[in-house]
């Protein structure tokens, strides 16, 4: 069982949008403004997608975005396009015990 | 470009202890401004901290893995090293190795998010 908990699957059509939760604690999510998200193509290694909660890294399509409220930091992506369809997973920095919790992934469907 | 590629046995079996090295090319390990860490993902299932460490040879290790994990650091030659004691059928994963950077000011510092990927390597635990 993952430390931060998302949801198994979202879904939407192409130009629309789907946002992704995830839900921590006062430990980690809810603690600090150290969330990332990573992007993950079947047979791939993931792929950075946000940091610091909302800030994009350089390449990353302004499709993207990040946010936080309380114990749970949210992914949207807007203008949903068929590359988009992947899996999702969030981390957020734990203290300096724990360090790193990763959520057990969400899976992206393009219908 | 910075670039990280895992390398070591693709099966071990149950009871010994996989040993793989992670080696950078295109960036010096020694930077003080980064981590190095290993991630693992068990076959169909989501990503799992494994630790990281600093050129120094400080480290962080996941506390559910803490007593069977050892992460090292080989300035010289530009790599760092993952050494998992006792596995089991559980420890079949993939193993990623990171760099990793962090935010925030002076002593709140924090290394944790994950920057730059290996492409990951295959470990079977299996007789």
């Amino acid at each position: 069982q993952s430390a931060l908990t998302q949801p198994r699957s979202v879904s939407g059509s192409p130009g629309q949008s789907v946002t992704i939760s995830c839900t921590g604690t006062s430990s980690d999510v809810g603690g600090y403004n150290y969330v990332s998200w990573y992007q993950q193509h079947p047979g791939k290694a993931p792929k950075l997608m946000i940091y610091d909660v909302s800030k994009r890294p350089s390449g990353v399509p302004d499709r993207f975005s990040g946010s936080k409220s309380g114990n749970t930091a949210s992914l949207t992506i807007s203008g949903l396009q068929a590359e988009d369809e992947a899996d999702y997973y969030c981390c957020s920095y734990a203290g300096s015990y724990t360090h790193v919790v990763f959520g057990g992934g969400t899976k992206v469907t393009v219908l | 470009q910075l670039q990280l590629q895992e390398s070591g046995p693709g099966l071990v079996k149950p009871s010994e202890t996989l040993s793989l090295t992670c080696a950078v090319s295109g960036g010096s390990i020694s930077s003080s401004s980064y981590y190095w860490g290993w991630i693992r993902q068990p076959p169909g299932k989501g990503l799992d901290w494994i630790g990281s460490i600093y050129y120094s040879g400080s480290t962080y290790y996941n506390p559910s893995l803490k007593s069977r994990v050892t992460i090292s650091v080989d300035t010289s030659k530009n790599q760092f090293s993952l050494k998992l004691s006792s596995v089991t059928a559980a420890d079949t994963a993939v193993y990623y190795c990171a760099r990793l950077s962090g935010s925030g000011s002076g002593y709140y510092y924090y290394y944790y998010y994950m920057d730059v990927w290996g492409k990951g390597t295959t470990v079977t635990v299996s007789s």
